[in-house]
């Protein structure tokens, strides 16, 4: 899989917009960013995924770099339920499996 | 409706036992994933089913680890001769077609004592 890095923690007051970057300067043509999450003691959750264009969804919005070497994840308002690991993960194409750095963990402060 | 389910939550076992973790999957998904994760690490892929066959094996570690799905809904993970290394929380996920979102069970907690 095209490799990603992530910063290991940020840190966010609640209410406030977060944006989690994602370095993949090896990323191919076809390959797919996902984001997911993972709350504490829960299994991984999606949160967004898109190829070029930027995408929005009800929990957060991806913007994706012009060169697609990097992207963004955006949470508008964070929440204390927004502490979470998240993940950027670029499944190769026709590859099925997720492959899961460290991701970076995101700490709300109230 | 009901998302991923697997049993045992916790399972603990002793070195050299045998193992089976059950994960039931979203009705109608035709995709089947397990990973597992060690304490501060993110989930490590295990074994992909799309139906009823295993589509990619690539991540069992060793021939100790074997997953079946023989009707294409629930799956199980089993472990022979479990090692204190197998510690771990075995993650179950489905889909329901290519390159839709995986969808996550809660885990199951697996401690080789």
């Amino acid at each position: 899989d095209a490799k990603t890095t992530q910063p290991n923690s940020m840190e966010s007051n609640e209410e406030e917009p977060v944006h989690l970057p994602c370095n993949h300067s090896t990323i191919s043509g076809t390959d797919y960013i996902h984001w997911y999450r993972q709350l504490p003691s829960q299994g991984p959750e999606y949160v967004i995924h898109g190829l070029t264009s930027n995408v929005n969804n009800r929990m957060a919005s991806l913007a994706i770099a012009e060169d697609r070497k990097s992207s963004t994840l955006i949470l508008h308002r964070a929440t204390l339920r927004d502490a979470a690991v998240y993940y950027c993960i670029l499944p190769e194409g026709g590859s099925e499996k997720l492959v899961f750095g460290k991701g970076t963990k995101l700490t709300v402060n109230p | 409706g009901a998302g991923v389910s697997q049993t045992p939550s916790n399972k603990v076992t002793e070195k050299g036992k045998y193992v089976e973790l059950r994960c039931d999957p979203i009705s109608g998904h035709t995709a089947l994933y397990w990973y597992r994760q060690s304490l501060g690490q993110g989930p490590e892929f295990l074994i992909y089913f799309q139906g009823t066959g295993a589509a990619d094996d690539s991540g069992l570690p060793n021939d100790r680890f074997f997953a079946v799905r023989p009707e294409g809904s629930v799956s199980t993970l089993k472990i022979q001769r479990t090692e204190r290394g197998d510690s771990a929380v075995y993650l179950c996920a489905s889909s329901s077609y290519i390159h839709n979102e995986q969808f996550f069970g809660p885990g199951t907690r697996l401690t080789v004592l």
